[in-house]
């Protein structure tokens, strides 16, 4: 079993659309979760981390379910911009590196 | 803040040849850089952690005589790819950990080196 198991879609949606990913970890001893995008042939970078009390940025909403070792990335309002690679990110406890999820394909359409 | 420059962002080379990338931490330091490959339509895949003054740690199934890790500054890691194969073509990225609160911060990564052995 993956450590971080996403969705790879690809996911089509009309822009305004509300769209939402799932990510599972294997790893109870998760500490650090993250989302971040990942643009075509770019480096990734951080959309948002992950709180337990779950938290919003804009459009974008996080939620963490520790028990069920669920992490849910909600976009409202979708825009063309929004297209990208989203990837779900796990820091373990003790652990220095972070661990990927394959990514969950976005693509939104005019 | 916490900027991670990564050079060179594209490079060919002639497969048997050795090619050197650099990733520099620019405001920050960083005792810990992070060296990941990614292939088309994958995800990142750690490759090795790097550590400032000490020997590299790899994952496994990574060779270590291939893939030669120096950190020999709290700015600067480089990751030399030797005796190059087609195979080898691939994204190469680097990050470091800007800061010591991982849920505030995480990690900032460099823009990837794209490496085509032909």
């Amino acid at each position: 079993r993956k450590e971080v198991e996403q969705d790879p879609g690809p996911f089509n949606v009309p822009e305004g659309a509300t769209v939402a990913f799932n990510c599972t970890y294997s790893n109870s001893a998760s500490q650090s979760f993250f989302w971040y995008r990942q643009d075509c042939r770019k480096e990734p970078k951080l959309l948002m981390s992950v709180y337990s009390s779950g938290n919003e940025d804009g459009r974008f909403t996080a939620q963490l379910n520790r028990a069920s070792q669920y992490i849910s990335l909600l976009i409202r309002d979708s825009k063309l911009s929004d297209s990208a690679t989203y990837l779900c990110v796990v820091n373990v406890r003790g652990a220095q590196k972070l661990v990927f999820g394959q990514g969950t394909r976005l693509t939104i359409n005019p | 803040g916490a900027v991670v420059s990564q050079h060179p962002s594209r490079v060919i080379c002639k497969s048997g040849t050795s090619v050197k990338i650099e990733c520099r931490s620019l405001d920050f330091q960083a005792t810990t850089m992070f060296w990941y490959r990614q292939f088309p339509k994958k995800s990142l895949m750690l490759m090795a952690t790097s550590n400032e003054g000490s020997k590299a740690t790899y994952e496994q199934g990574v060779e270590k005589d291939k893939f030669l890790i120096n950190h020999a500054s709290l700015t600067l890691s480089t990751l030399t790819v030797t005796s190059a194969h087609p195979e080898d073509s691939s994204f190469y990225i680097c990050s470091a950990r800007a800061d010591e609160d991982l849920s505030r911060r995480g990690y900032t990564f460099g823009s990837g080196t794209r490496l085509t052995v032909v």
